[in-house]
């Protein structure tokens, strides 16, 4: 199995541009999460989404941010318009229902908006 | 409002040494508990987990012990080699939800 796949590794846009972030799950996983890593806050829990649904979307900072799923080997992290203290590590992460404590991470997008 | 927190940021230790890296939180109706390592760019990974019905929990040259009293969790590696050099999450999961509340991470180097 390939893991789950993130796309752009790295991404560098300027303030007010648009930015969209890509995963693709491991297969036959039923929950896709969506995180950020800043040095102060360690890992946050943006949105999770269970069978393309979102579940809990509490964590996105602002209406500037927004997750889509429209299948399940598919999702979109969107943020528009970027700013500077959106720079960060994104990571998306997917479980199998019956382990869902046991989450497997993408590699990540670093973005930096300059 | 963190609920799992990870005071040290960092920690040394020489090769063959023990590690022990600490975790403390907050919510007590956090049911299952997980340490993940990662390494520079690259996505966190599962190491080892404990429910809270569990005072330790073994497997290999990791150990996880945790006191439901203190909320104190702490993970044991021994001995420590240069490969586990990277930087380790405690994560928590709370009764009837589907997330994981993440800490800070401490940042372990092992010293040839």
């Amino acid at each position: 199995d390939a893991g789950v796949i993130q796309s752009p590794r790295h991404e560098v846009t300027e303030m007010g541009q648009e930015v969209t972030l890509r995963c693709k799950p491991i297969s036959g996983h039923d929950y896709l999460f969506w995180y950020r890593q800043t040095m102060m806050r360690g890992l946050e829990l943006l949105i999770y989404f269970n069978n393309n649904v979102p579940i809990d979307d509490s964590g996105m900072p602002e209406d500037r941010f927004s997750a889509k799923m429209p299948n399940a080997s598919f999702s979109t992290l969107k943020i528009q318009p970027s700013e500077p203290r959106d720079s960060a590590v994104y990571f998306c992460a997917s479980s199998l229902g019956g382990r869902k404590y046991e989450q497997y991470f993408g590699p990540g997008t670093r973005l930096t908006v300059t | 409002d963190q609920q799992v927190k990870q005071n040290s940021p960092s920690l040394s230790v020489q090769e063959g040494r023990i590690s022990i890296l600490n975790c403390d939180y907050t919510n007590s109706m956090f049911d299952y508990f997980l340490w993940y390592k990662k390494y520079p760019a690259e996505g966190p990974t599962f190491l080892i987990s404990i429910s809270s019905i569990k005072d330790k929990n073994e497997d290999g040259r990791f150990t996880v012990f945790l006191n439901k009293s203190a909320k104190h969790l702490s993970l044991h590696i021994v001995p420590s080699q240069p490969g586990d050099s990277a930087v380790y999450f405690c994560a928590a999961h709370k009764t009837g939800a589907n997330n994981l509340f993440f800490g800070t991470g401490t940042r372990l180097t092992v010293i040839p």
